[in-house]
């Protein structure tokens, strides 16, 4: 299977603050790779797809880039909403794995 | 509404088992790939099954052997069926949509919690 592995597993931020979430895989996923967004008691929301797409409806704050085995999460300047939890996932193979999560608390 | 629910969680001795439901609204399950992701307490996502729109499944090796996945088209549902249960298996279960094709997840439902627990 592939591993993928995320950091920071926590980050500290302001609202304003420009974040950025790491995530590597194991072996290269092309650009199947997609970022979603968890919150507790909520549906997670699905935020970037094939590594840069933005999905539908989300804020352009979101940007995601990378290709192979290292992508990004950027936030350009985090917003209340957006304290959350973030995984990474790639969809190359029918076993989609995720990231470990990264928690973006409030500083 | 375009929704997916997950019902069927609850509290299960080990060895036990449960049937977890997914129905889903204004849209045909038959049409999508339908996949289980669970996330135990304190931890991430885990994919767990996934059915195709033809009908072929897979599954994670944690829980090959011991869990189903399933679909009924009149009912517009998806099920997981789990056999032999254990503590690690808790966890909130969540029910997502992926379209045909090399896509993501673009839609998930809340879930529902199973607890396996003497």
């Amino acid at each position: 299977d592939i591993q993928m592995t995320q950091s920071p597993s926590t980050l500290s931020a302001s609202v304003g603050d420009r974040v950025t979430i790491t995530c590597r895989a194991s072996q290269s996923v092309s650009s199947w790779l997609a970022w979603y967004q968890l919150k507790p008691g909520k549906a997670p929301k699905l935020l970037i797809y094939k590594a840069s797409s933005l999905e539908s409806g989300v804020p352009s704050r979101f940007s995601g880039s990378g290709s192979g085995t290292e992508f990004t999460l950027t936030i350009s300047s985090l917003q209340p909403d957006d304290f959350a939890t973030y995984y990474c996932q790639q969809y190359n193979s029918y076993s989609r794995t995720f990231g470990q999560g990264t928690k973006v608390e409030i500083k | 509404e375009v929704q997916l629910v997950e019902s069927g969680g609850g509290l299960v001795q080990p060895g036990g088992s449960l049937r977890l439901s997914c129905a889903a609204s204004e849209f045909t399950v038959s049409g999508y790939y339908m996949s289980w992701v669970r996330q135990a307490p304190g931890k991430g996502l885990e994919w767990v099954s996934i059915i195709y729109s033809g009908g072929s499944t897979y599954y994670a090796d944690s829980v090959k052997g011991r869990f189903t996945i399933s679909r009924d088209n009149s009912k517009n549902t998806v099920f997981l069926q789990m056999n032999s249960l254990r503590v690690e298996d808790t966890a909130v279960y969540f029910c997502a949509r992926q379209p045909m094709g090399i896509q993501p997840f673009d839609m998930w439902g809340l879930g529902t919690m199973v607890t396996v627990s003497s």
